[in-house]
């Protein structure tokens, strides 16, 4: 059984500019959030969606948003990006809440 | 708010030794769930074990064993006879559900460096 799958593992993007991380979950997960991870700050939540509908925001702005398909694919945006947005991106699948969540290895993304 | 707190930053050992990693939690919730993640360097969490607030019972998995005292809020992890490839990143967290919704809330993660 395949796992979590996260395009691109590595991007390189200037302050401003936008970007989209993708996620393949496990096939059967229709559950799949997202996680930044920073040195500083450690995993903190993003989102999470569930049949095509976000069902919990973490504290972040407004700049970070997603969506999910209704395949289960889920992308993840950032738009005007800025030097802090730096840091390694992972997405996780799970059957349903309070199952293990099952991560990718992450995209990260580097703002010069 | 829930909170996960794990005392140690890091960790060295050597070879064959055993280590016992702490994780400590705060909760209102009366049930609820704990993790154990493993990073090695690649960048990937990998599920290690799922323990809910009713099973208090301990978890061995090889070399690898699972304490929960709900009395202190502890879920610590045991590593018997640490190899090598063990060296990671850890993490413990604790599921919060809101609304059917859930997150992981995690701590800041112990660095176990075995050392040949």
């Amino acid at each position: 059984k395949a796992g979590v799958t996260q395009t691109p593992r590595y991007l390189i993007k200037t302050r401003g500019q936008q970007v989209t991380l993708s996620c393949s979950p496990i096939s059967g997960h229709r559950s799949v959030s997202w996680y930044q991870q920073t040195p500083g700050q450690g995993l903190q939540f993003l989102f999470e969606y569930f049949s095509e509908t976000q069902r919990n925001k973490g504290n972040f702005p407004g700049r970070f948003s997603g969506r999910q398909f209704s395949n289960s694919r889920s992308e993840m945006n950032v738009s005007t990006l800025e030097l802090g947005d730096s840091a390694l991106y992972l997405c996780a699948s799970a059957t349903g809440v309070n199952q293990p969540q099952h991560f990718g290895d992450g995209t990260r993304l580097s703002i010069l | 708010a829930q909170k996960v707190t794990q005392a140690q930053t890091e960790i060295s050992v050597v070879e064959k030794e055993d280590v016992t990693l702490d994780c400590v939690y705060e909760t209102r919730d009366t049930t609820y769930y704990l993790f154990w993640y493993k990073q090695p360097p690649s960048g990937e969490l990998v599920f290690l074990i799922r323990r809910n607030s009713f099973d208090e019972q301990n978890e061995i998995s090889g070399r690898y064993s699972w304490n929960f005292q709900k009395s202190t809020s502890s879920f610590n992890f045991t590593i018997t006879a640490s190899q090598v490839v063990d060296s990671a990143v850890y993490f413990c967290a604790l599921s919060e559900e809101i609304q059917g919704a859930q997150k992981l809330v995690f701590g800041q993660g112990t660095r176990l460096t075995i050392n040949p």
